[in-house]
């Protein structure tokens, strides 16, 4: 049973525009939630994060939001370059235990 | 700084032979861990471990092993490979949890 939900695989952003990638997790024990972003033939790397005590959390051009009530959180990136075209996975945890990931969005960035 | 660093890229096997991934961190990490990908499965946790000689299961452990012996490796050993376990494995570590985890680029492994 699917923990965290990215239900959108994938979404496509002209340069200079907002993207906007969306997941939901269904556990509210979880505390603690991050984003990764993955270039093929490499392994994920850690974008940004947001513990549940806050409600955005800004690096840059990217600003993860948490809604804690509808369980929901999103990571904004904006402007968006070509070279944010990348698979984001979302993943959250709860303190003592795993990370839990979602199933990735493919984001393409058009020039 | 070489990072978490993965070995081989790619395998392939035939079905019932065994193999050993191997994982190597160079930051003195105490926690580490094996996932693997799937289409449409995100990433999955297979065994993990907070410390040299510590081990746990994940998410999805049946058919792997691991030892932890000391702080830099973490091997994943594959006993009878099936094909259910062709998948893209990742190895990561980090200081601890809930600290955001460092990624190897991976071992794409078929198993036919």
């Amino acid at each position: 049973d699917q923990q965290v939900k990215q239900n959108s695989p994938s979404l496509s952003v002209q340069e200079g525009r907002i993207s906007i990638l969306n997941c939901d997790y269904t556990n509210s024990m979880f505390d603690y939630f991050l984003w990764y972003k993955k270039y093929p033939a490499e392994g994920p790397t850690f974008l940004i994060s947001i513990s549940s005590i806050k409600d955005k959390n800004e690096d840059g051009r990217f600003t993860v939001f948490l809604n804690k009530s509808a369980k929901h959180l999103s990571l904004h990136i904006v402007p968006s370059q070509p070279g944010d075209s990348a698979v984001y996975f979302c993943a959250a945890t709860s303190p003592g235990n795993q990370f839990y990931f979602g199933t990735g969005t493919s984001l393409t960035v058009i020039p | 700084n070489a990072g978490v660093t993965q070995t081989p890229k790619f395998q392939v096997l035939k079905t019932g032979q065994s193999m050993t991934l191997q994982c190597a961190q160079d930051m003195n990490h105490e926690y580490m861990s094996w996932y693997r990908q799937d289409p449409g499965m995100g990433l999955r946790l297979i065994h993990y471990s907070v410390g040299a000689g510590i081990t746990d299961q994940g998410e999805v452990p049946n058919g792997y092993n691991v030892s932890r012996s000391t702080t830099e490796d973490f091997p994943l050993r594959l006993l009878s490979a099936a094909p259910s376990q062709t998948s893209v494995y990742f190895c990561a570590s980090s200081y601890g949890q809930p600290l955001p985890l460092h990624f190897g680029n991976g071992t794409r492994l078929t198993v036919t």
